[in-house]
């Protein structure tokens, strides 16, 4: 079974300033799916980026990337220039590539809870 | 294009009683997912439906809850005589297709508090 691991439990950046998450993970798969989810004190859960592990280049949406190591299992996320608008609760997020059934879940971390601060 | 729609968004019942919670997939998706969010910790899956279909209840708990996703209508989560531990955040998400590359997306949650 997939597990995914976030090592912060909470983590602080000051507004404008950079911040990385970390996300570990275990698979025995080679194809699969990761994603990043934003939940903020509204507790609505907000897509962020998502990566898909057969392609090498790092996925970036606007302040937002990924480092995607795949040999060591690493799923990180860059928040550049954070606002005050990004303090929220961060998962990260696995899912197999294989068709439908069992593989179709998402795997979730516990968690980073991000604060920022001016 | 209307995202997830889960009602009731809050939801107090006494122990005992039964909870029904509703989630209308996004437009054109046929696949719906339930997970649960217990306080202070990560989603956990529960069941994966797609029409009139289970396909996946390895999270779901043996005994008092149910899914349903039927023809027409919403996707049903019911969870009969519930108890204090099941106080937590129902999120519903739907998906289009079959393919695993497509995106979950998450509807606002359920929160049921059980007194």
């Amino acid at each position: 079974a997939q597990t995914v691991t976030q090592s912060q439990p909470e983590m602080s950046v000051q507004e404008a300033e950079t911040v990385t998450l970390s996300c570990t993970y275990d698979t025995s798969e080679s194809d699969y799916y990761l994603f990043w989810y934003k939940q903020p004190p509204s507790r609505q859960m907000i897509l962020v980026i998502r990566q898909e592990a057969y392609k090498q280049q790092n996925a970036t949406e606007n302040r937002f990337s990924v480092n995607f190591q795949k040999a060591a299992k690493s799923f990180s996320l860059k928040i550049s220039d954070s606002q005050l608008g990004d303090a929220a609760m961060y998962f990260c997020a696995y899912r197999s590539a294989s068709r439908g059934g069992t593989a179709s879940k998402l795997t979730f971390g516990t968690g980073t809870r991000l604060q920022v601060t001016l | 294009n209307a995202g997830v729609m889960q009602n009731p968004r809050h939801l107090v019942r006494r122990r005992g009683q039964e909870a029904r919670l509703r989630c209308s997939p996004m437009k054109g998706h046929s696949h719906v997912y339930w997970y649960r969010q217990l306080p202070e910790e990560g989603l956990k899956f529960m069941v994966y439906l797609q029409k009139e279909n289970i396909i996946d209840e390895s999270g779901m708990p043996k005994e008092r809850f149910s899914a349903e996703f039927p023809k027409e209508g919403p996707s049903i989560l019911r969870i009969q005589q519930v108890v204090r531990g099941d106080s937590a955040a129902y999120f519903c998400a739907s998906s289009e297709g079959v393919r695993s590359g497509n995106t979950i997306y998450f509807g606002e949650g359920s929160w049921l508090t059980v007194v």
